[in-house]
């Protein structure tokens, strides 16, 4: 099956800091999706991007399609970013959701 | 409203008891999504419901029993749960069951078995 791998799996920032979290799949999709699961276990969608760019405030990400890979853009770090950051995925050729193991973000203040 | 409710938010049960988790959404959204999450890990998939018909069973143990009894509603049945089924339990709805929607997940049930 379809393998999702994220980098790096743990990340310790102080506060202020920029970050990137890379999302790299192993098949061609058409679904990406990016969430942020918050210390009480709340998934938030960040980004549904299968291609291309998108902003929305401190955050943006980039997905190349066909390259395979995608990144997660955090600027300016604050404590609340504190959490997991999951990178999902749907092959064109099927249609359940593959999460990837997640990247564990701890914002210092 | 673009919630996607889930209660209760933490349940504790023995291996014989009877228990459901509830999720609901008002999103307009015709396909819902059971996964559990344990500790450190992703979330997996274990039903799916599109249009109130079950879609995808990702070969779950028959001691859960989900029921989509309208299109706003999702149930998750629990009997003779085993302490290793302790978990978080996530729904999640999308406007469709197909490959280019967007996710939503509640809050999760933090459900105990001893």
């Amino acid at each position: 099956g379809i393998q999702v791998e994220q980098s790096p799996p743990d990340l310790i920032l102080q506060e202020g800091a920029n970050s990137t979290l890379r999302c790299n799949f192993s098949d061609s999709v058409n679904n990406l999706q990016w969430f942020h699961q918050n210390p009480w276990g709340q998934l938030i969608n960040l980004f549904y991007i299968p291609s291309g760019t998108k902003q929305n405030g401190r955050l943006s990400a980039t997905t190349v399609a066909t390259e395979r890979y995608s990144l997660l853009y955090i600027s300016s770090s604050q404590t609340t970013d504190s959490g997991v950051y999951f990178c999902a995925v749907i092959m064109n050729r099927d249609d359940k959701i593959i999460f990837g193991k997640g990247t564990r973000l701890h914002i210092l203040p | 409203d673009t919630e996607v409710t889930q209660t209760p938010k933490h349940l504790v049960m023995g291996m014989t008891n009877k228990k459901s988790l509830k999720c609901e959404q008002h999103m307009g959204h015709r396909a819902m999504y059971w996964y559990k999450q344990k500790a450190k890990k992703p979330p997996e998939l274990m039903f799916v419901y599109s249009y109130e018909k079950l879609s995808i069973n990702e070969s779950v143990p028959s001691r859960f029993s989900p029921e989509c009894p309208n299109s706003s509603l999702l149930n998750l049945h629990l009997h003779a749960l085993q302490p290793e089924d302790s978990a978080l339990y996530l729904c999640a709805s999308s406007p469709r069951q197909v490959t280019n929607e967007k996710l939503f997940f509640g809050s999760g049930t933090q459900l105990s078995v001893l």
